[in-house]
Formats: structure tokens, C-alpha cells, sequence
């Protein structure tokens, strides 16, 4: 069974600054998904950002920006130029390429982002 | 395009009762996922449905807790008899297909159990 793993529970930075929140996860696979979702105070999870575990170059979307280690099954979330609208609860799921597309979450970051 | 829906938002019930909730995924979307969200923890997925079947129950309570979804679009989750326990968000997401495809959260049913 695959496992996520997020060791900071809570989190907070300057507006503006960057921040990191870092991802951990166990699998036999090969060849699998990796996701950070984003659920805002209102609750409504929303995809930040995804990457496939097959292709070597890291994703980015505009601010956000993963480092995806494979070897080493590390897989953070950069954000740059952080926003008051950043603030929320990151999630990072994985999801097999195989049979069931389940997502398994970790237990989320807290991050908030000071004014 | 309309987001996932759901209804109700809020849900006080006493332990042993009953109560259901609904979800209307995006129009078009096959796939279905129910995700029980206990506080301070990660959604963890209940049920997944590909159109009107079941694709993974393995992790749903099935002694108190059903689902169905009749037509392949609209879903019920039902839990009967509430436990203290069950208190928790209830997510239901959908994606466009099977496969790997970005899943669609709705704003998830928040249940208080007492």
C-alpha cells in the first residue's frame, strides 16, 4: 500500500517571500502520479499542481514549482513570491497508473501566509 | 462550467440516527469518488464509482454506511446509524474518465455527530 508522508504540520512566511513544503511518499511502482491540492478555508479542494513520476523534468504552474526526487521519493512544493491568497491547507497525493485511481493523501500543511 | 455540487453543507446529527447526503458531479464526468476528510487528518476515499458501478468500496464502513448512484450522474452517501466517529467532511470529487485524470472536489458536507 502506497504511504504520503508531510512532516510540517503548520507553516508561516512574510508575503512575498518563498516557501517550501516538503512531501514524502513509499511505493513499489514505477511508474505512478504526484499531486499537491490546495483546500482554502471555504473547504474546496482545488489541483495546484501535478507530476508524472515517468517524466524527469519538474512541474510548474506560474508561482508554483514541485522538486520531484524520485530515487530518493521526495516530492516538495515551491511557492514564489508568496500571496495572502496562498493561505490555506496543502495536501500532497500520489495515485497509482494502475487499476484504481484513488488518491492517497498525506496529512496536509498548514500554511498561512503573514501580511 | 458548473463545479461539483453538494448538499447539505452542514449536518447536526444525534448518534444513531440517520442521515444521506448528495452529490452532483460535472456534467459529463464517468467518475465518481466519495472521500471522508476527519479533522487534522487527509481525505480518505470511501467509494468510487465509473458510472454507475463500483469500481473500489474496500475502505467503506459497509455495516452502517451506503452508496448508489442511479443514472450514472447524481450520488447519495447514507450512514445508518451515526456513530460519534463518523463527524468528519464528506468530499465528493469526479473526473472526466477512468485513468489518471484531475478529480473535481466539491465543497464536501461538514457532519457533527453528538
Amino acid at each position: 500500500a502506497q504511504t504520503v508522508t508531510q512532516s510540517q504540520p503548520e507553516m508561516s512566511v512574510q508575503e512575498a517571500e518563498t516557501v517550501t513544503l516538503s512531501c514524502t511518499y513509499d511505493t513499489s511502482e514505477s511508474n505512478y502520479y504526484l499531486f499537491w491540492y490546495k483546500q482554502p478555508p471555504s473547504r474546496q479542494m482545488i489541483l495546484v499542481i501535478r507530476q508524472e513520476a515517468y517524466k524527469q523534468q519538474n512541474a510548474t504552474e506560474n508561482r508554483f514549482s514541485v522538486n520531484f526526487q524520485k530515487a530518493a521519493k521526495s516530492f516538495s512544493l515551491k511557492i514564489s513570491d508568496s500571496q495572502l491568497g496562498d493561505t490555506a491547507m496543502y495536501f500532497c497525493a500520489f495515485s497509482s497508473n494502475f487499476g484504481n485511481e484513488k488518491l492517497t493523501f498525506g496529512t496536509g500543511t498548514r500554511l498561512t501566509i503573514i501580511p | 462550467e458548473a463545479g461539483v455540487a453538494q448538499s447539505p453543507r452542514y449536518k447536526i446529527i444525534e448518534k444513531r440516527q440517520s442521515v444521506a447526503f448528495w452529490c452532483n458531479p460535472i456534467s459529463g464526468h464517468a467518475t465518481l469518488y466519495w472521500y471522508q476528510q476527519i479533522l487534522g487528518q487527509g481525505p480518505k476515499l470511501l467509494i468510487q464509482f465509473q458510472n454507475n458501478g463500483v469500481v473500489d468500496d474496500s475502505q467503506l464502513p459497509k455495516d452502517r454506511f451506503s452508496a448508489e448512484r442511479l443514472k450514472g450522474v447524481d450520488s447519495t452517501l447514507k450512514i445508518q446509524p451515526a456513530k460519534l466517529e463518523d463527524s468528519a467532511v464528506y468530499l465528493c470529487a469526479s473526473s472526466l474518465v477512468r485513468g489518471v485524470e484531475t478529480q473535481y472536489f466539491g465543497p464536501g458536507t461538514r457532519l457533527l455527530v453528538l
